[in-house]
């Protein structure tokens, strides 16, 4: 089975542009996790999802960051504008919430802004 | 509220040499404690999880983990460590119960360099 997907893996821009993140949960999987990864704050959750509607976005750290999960294979993490304090690896996740215990991680998007 | 402390950042070891990293957690409810490994420039992946039953969980690549209640512990060891294993190691806790709930809270991680 294919596992979280996320792309793209690397994102390089500018400040001030917009970057789109996106992932792929496991299919069967109704809850989704993005987290962003630094070095200074170490790994955060950002927001989370089950069955599409967001139920915890109170580490979305400011407006700039929006995200959305329009059906249940696909969600996309929109910061607009980007700043070079958002430079970090972001990870999805998902997780079968029935009776699920473990989160299944992607390979991360690592995002530069300059 | 849930928190996870790691206060080992980096712990060098020879190989073949045995290793503990150690995870103190803190939570006013019951709760399921996990341990990943992130290689580099790679995602996190399980190594083992405790949710109930027996406090000694094992897990993949010859990790195992104890779950001490008393002590709030959850301590990941590895009788003989090969370079291989050389990653970043988090632990991690969420709420005891299945369900919606899943927050994942992390610890700030300790890097296993494993030296020949």
């Amino acid at each position: 089975d294919a596992g979280v997907i996320q792309s793209p893996r690397h994102e390089v821009t500018e400040m001030g542009q917009e970057v789109t993140l996106r992932c792929k949960p496991i299919s069967g999987h109704n809850s989704l996790f993005w987290y962003r990864q630094t070095m200074m704050r170490g790994l955060e959750l950002l927001i989370y999802f089950n069955n599409n509607v967001p139920i915890d976005d109170s580490g979305m750290p400011e407006d700039r960051f929006s995200a959305k999960m329009p059906n249940a294979s696909f969600s996309t993490l929109k910061i607009q504008p980007s700043e070079p304090r958002d430079s970090a690896v972001y990870f999805c996740a998902s997780i079968l919430t029935s009776g699920g215990t473990t989160q299944y991680f992607g390979p991360g998007t690592r995002l530069t802004v300059l | 509220a849930q928190s996870v402390t790691q206060l080992d950042s980096q712990v060098p070891v020879f190989e073949e040499a045995p290793v503990e990293l150690r995870c103190n957690y803190s939570s006013s409810v019951s709760v399921y404690l996990f341990w990943y490994v992130q290689y580099p420039n790679q995602g996190l992946q399980l190594l083992l999880k405790y949710l109930s039953g027996s406090t000694l969980v094992k897990g993949i690549n010859g990790f195992e983990a104890e779950f001490n209640k008393s002590q709030t512990s959850f301590h990941l060891r590895k009788p003989s460590v090969h370079i291989s294993d050389t990653a970043e190691y988090f632990c991690a806790v969420s709420g005891g119960t299945r369900g919606a709930t899943n927050k994942l809270i992390f610890g700030t991680g300790t890097l296993l360099a494993v030296q020949p």
